[in-house]
């Protein structure tokens, strides 16, 4: 079985803190992604990357960075964490054949909620 | 742009009742759909998806979609809902590397 590992399940960061969110996935899968889950707006697409040093902009990238050394793992940077960053993160990782010959095209971590005040 | 549309942001149905989520979608070429659920506490697991052919699909736990091209919907079905079904139904569009989320419905089961 696929397992996405997110280093926190709890943090609490106080205003103008760099965060770091952390996640390791251990199927060899080139994409990983980082979403955030809030009540009523679903999940939305920070960043994602499809290799290793390779990333791209999602839907909501600004005060977000990223980092993507190496293949298992995919960082999430908060340069200056905010309040309105509280959220719930999700990573997520997919095998470049992706939807077709996977059993799935999104594994998902159980999550990282994240206080920031 | 891809999106996805779940009209309803929470329903509540009674255990052995049937149930219905709704699902519109919104792309330029043929989709593939998907469904997740998320239990309280935990990540999104996979409960079906369709790429192409039969467009009544099953999933785990039960549950089958069906895909509508006319009506640009997806909505998922289940004939008898557990108690354990209570969680939240997340609808979801996909292309190359990304997926696209509704922003959910919440299944209450009253006993």
């Amino acid at each position: 079985d696929v397992k996405v590992t997110q280093s926190s399940r709890y943090l609490v960061k106080r205003t103008g803190e760099k965060v770091f969110l952390e996640c390791v996935q251990d199927m060899d899968h080139e994409n990983m992604f980082w979403y955030r889950q809030d009540p009523g707006l679903g999940l939305r697409l920070i960043y994602f990357s499809y290799d290793v040093k390779m990333k791209e902009k999602g839907d909501i990238p600004e005060g977000y960075s990223v980092s993507r050394e190496k293949k298992e793992r995919f960082s999430l940077i908060l340069e200056s964490a905010s309040t309105n960053q509280t959220s719930m993160y999700l990573c997520a990782s997919s095998s470049r054949a992706g939807w077709v010959f996977d059993n799935s095209p999104l594994h998902f971590g159980n999550g990282t909620r994240l206080t920031v005040t | 742009a891809q999106s996805v549309t779940q009209p309803d942001i929470h329903i509540t149905v009674s255990e052995g009742a049937s149930l219905e989520l709704r699902c519109n979608y919104s792309y330029g070429a043929t989709p593939y759909l998907f469904w997740y659920v998320q239990s309280p506490g935990q990540g999104l697991q996979l409960l079906l998806k369709y790429f192409s052919g039969d467009t009544l699909v099953q999933g785990i736990k039960g549950f089958e979609a069906e895909f509508k091209r006319s009506q640009s919907s997806f909505n998922l079905r289940k004939p008898s809902v557990h108690w354990s079904d209570a969680a939240e139904y997340f609808c979801a569009v996909g292309s190359n590397y990304k997926l696209t989320f509704g922003k959910g419905t919440l299944l209450t089961v009253n006993p």
